[in-house]
């Protein structure tokens, strides 16, 4: 099984729809994150935790709000989706870099398409 | 503010080939440097990690280079194969949550 896990994997949805994805990790870290990549544009933070009552928002959180339900567990949601929304999304966890090697691991990812 | 650069954008080299991969960033103080594969429509895949108070790292066909001072690291893959075919990514770990993450290079190896 992998170590970083997110479902669904695929998601078409229409325009205003509210999306959920599920992000859970098997590594023992504290620290979580989402990022969407986009073609052209590499990966971009949306929000990160250090751990369950500590969220911030990272480079582009707007329109996005995510909850920490237990160490192991990170959804990402989409309120109101919209057509721009449409990327590739992944969770990863990480050691802190200050106090660990910081290395840094991924999930398989989940394509989001909004219609 | 940190800027990582991978230069070239994409490469192709017949099989068997010995290639070097660029990584460039804009301030040195860096924590650690990270390597990863990313096959098309999949995640990220570790690949090196290289903390900062190291000048190398390798793993079977892979070596990872830092030289913190001119900001640079370089990943070397030895007799590369088809498989090796993927997109090539370096990430600079600048703070305490900061990755700043290449653009990548897109690796095609011909049979």
């Amino acid at each position: 099984d992998a170590d970083v896990t997110q479902t669904p994997r695929n998601r078409i949805t229409k325009t205003g729809k509210r999306i959920m994805l599920e992000c859970s990790q098997t590594k023992g870290h504290d620290r979580m994150y989402w990022y969407r990549q986009d073609p052209g544009l590499g990966l971009r933070l949306i929000y990160y935790s250090f751990d369950v009552k500590d969220i911030n928002k990272g480079e582009i959180s707007d329109g996005y709000s995510v909850s920490r339900q237990a160490q192991a567990k990170f959804s990402l949601s989409l309120e109101s989706a919209i057509p721009n929304q449409t990327a590739l999304y992944f969770c990863a966890t990480s050691d802190p870099s200050d106090r660990g090697s910081g290395e840094l691991f991924f999930g398989e990812g989940s394509r989001l398409t909004v219609l | 503010k940190q800027e990582v650069t991978q230069i070239p954008a994409a490469l192709s080299v017949p099989e068997g080939e010995n290639l070097v991969l660029n990584c460039s960033f804009t301030d040195s103080a860096i924590y650690n440097l990270q390597w990863f594969r990313q096959d098309p429509g999949k995640g990220l895949t570790s690949l090196l990690l290289i903390q900062s108070s190291q000048r190398e790292q390798t793993s079977g066909r892979l070596n990872a280079s830092l030289d913190k001072s001119s900001g640079r690291s370089t990943l070397y893959i030895a007799a590369s194969q088809p498989g090796d075919s993927a997109t090539y990514l370096c990430a600079v770990i600048s703070g305490t949550y900061k990755y700043i993450f290449g653009t990548g290079t897109r690796l095609k190896v011909l049979a």
